[in-house]
């Protein structure tokens, strides 16, 4: 069964700084990849997708997430974060059929001043 | 733009009895998908709609039942309410399939006591 890890539950970080969120997934082919960004009291909001080609994705936000395939990952990645990007960041695979997404647990991003 | 509406935005159960959570898309989308949000599970899809007059279950369906109304509207039913069902109920659509940009709503807090 596809499944998507994201094994840091809890990422303090502080203004200014560089942030790498990991996200791993197991799945047999290439698969469809996102990453989410949830808003406290807010629904979830696209960063950024892979499907194929390029490797490195650039995103909104000044984000960008690279695939791995020969370590099953997809990080994202951001060289300086900003107040406004404390939130809860989600992970998220096409299970194969474009109609359902398998989402990680989240990681949750403080940013101290 | 209003985007995906839900409503009510809160609301308290007491065990056994029932509601619908309404959303409504103004998108013109075809695909609405119903998800439910819990700590450190990240989102579990419930059911999804792919047009108009079709639905199919996710992930998690027992327990819920849902309607599309029309191609802007696709409520969720509990028909009785459990403690299990306290949740953050997110509503999300698309113009077609998943591998396109999800549009949330910005979610039902629902607590079953």
């Amino acid at each position: 069964a596809q499944s998507v890890t994201q094994p840091d539950i809890h990422i303090t970080v502080s203004e200014g700084a560089s942030l790498e969120l990991r996200c791993n997934y197991s799945y047999g082919a290439t698969p469809y990849l996102f990453w989410y960004v949830q808003s406290p009291g807010q629904g979830l909001q696209l960063l950024l997708k892979y499907f194929s080609g390029d490797t490195l994705v650039q995103g909104i936000k000044g984000f960008e997430a690279e695939f791995k395939r020969s370590q099953s990952s997809f990080n994202l990645r951001k060289p300086s974060v900003h107040w406004s990007d404390a939130a809860e960041y989600f992970c998220a695979v096409d299970r194969g059929s474009a109609r359902q997404l398998t989402f990680g647990s989240g990681t949750q991003l403080t940013v101290l001043p | 733009n209003a985007g995906v509406t839900q409503t009510p935005k809160f609301q308290v159960l007491k065990t056994g009895q029932s509601m619908t959570l309404q959303c409504a898309q103004d998108m013109n989308h075809n695909s609405m998908y119903w998800y439910r949000q819990d700590p450190g599970m990240g989102l579990r899809l419930i059911y999804y709609s792919a047009s108009e007059g079709t639905t199919d279950k996710g992930e998690v369906p027992n327990g819920y039942n849902v309607s599309r109304l029309n191609k802007r509207e696709f409520s969720l039913r509990l028909e009785s309410a459990a403690p299990s069902q306290t949740s953050v109920y997110f509503c999300a659509s698309t113009r077609d399939t998943v591998n396109e940009k999800l549009f949330f709503g910005s979610g039902t807090q629902l607590s079953v006591l």
